[in-house]
């Protein structure tokens, strides 16, 4: 089945630890993009990408990094310069753009021990 | 620059009864809008989507919404409810970002069906 797997499902992190979390998807999708979702404030873009080897920035990507060497994966790390890393994180794709249906993970739980 | 407000963070209603999600959105520029459901513990799905046409708009599981441009209103309805609906629904509209496009959603909506 084609869809969006993103790993671990819990991460834990240590203070001044960096920490990747995966997005993996099957869709020959060009579009990925990363979102943070806290309670009450919906979901904010990190960072998105609309080709291999191209990405930028979105309205919350201090403190974060990316890569896309694969059309297919686009993974995220969470560096410690990111001071407030507790959320729950969303990996999404769509075929070209925004306007196209966006297809989303399961998500990625990250917690600071 | 475009956004969205959804009115009610909670919505309570009683199985089979009718249920509104309410949404407004800012916009001086064509508006392209969205309801995406989450259930929990998991992504989100897309229920419907309004990019032109049609002002009415029909979705999965029995949703629809209607695009008001003299309100700039997106609400989403559903004449009958299951428990299955119990889930958090985001409005969300297409604002521009460095000549691409973005998503900004809304800070959703809680909707718990009661027996």
């Amino acid at each position: 089945d084609g869809g969006i797997t993103q790993s671990p499902k819990y991460l834990f992190r240590k203070e001044g630890q960096n920490v990747t979390l995966s997005c993996e998807q099957n869709l020959n999708h060009d579009a990925m993009y990363w979102y943070r979702q806290d309670p009450g404030q919906g979901l904010r873009l990190i960072y998105y990408s609309q080709i291999v080897n191209d990405f930028q920035k979105g309205d919350i990507a201090e403190g974060y990094s990316v890569s896309r060497e694969k059309k297919e994966s686009f993974p995220l790390t969470v560096t410690s310069a990111q001071k407030n890393p507790t959320a729950f994180y969303l990996c999404a794709s769509s075929r070209t753009g925004v306007t196209e249906k966006l297809f989303f993970g399961s998500g990625t739980q990250l917690s600071v021990l | 620059a475009q956004s969205v407000t959804q009115l009610d963070s909670q919505v309570p209603v009683f199985e089979e009864a009718p249920v509104e999600l309410r949404c407004n959105y800012s916009s001086s520029v064509s508006v392209y809008l969205f309801w995406y459901v989450q259930y929990p513990n998991q992504g989100l799905q897309l229920l419907l989507k309004y990019l032109s046409g049609s002002t009415l708009v029909k979705g999965i599981n029995g949703f629809e919404a209607e695009f008001n441009k003299s309100q700039t209103s997106f609400h989403l309805r559903k004449p009958s409810v299951h428990i299955s609906d119990t889930a958090e629904y985001f409005c969300a509209v297409i604002q521009p970002l460095q000549g691409a496009q973005k998503l900004v959603f809304g800070q959703g909506t809680r909707l718990t069906i009661n027996p």
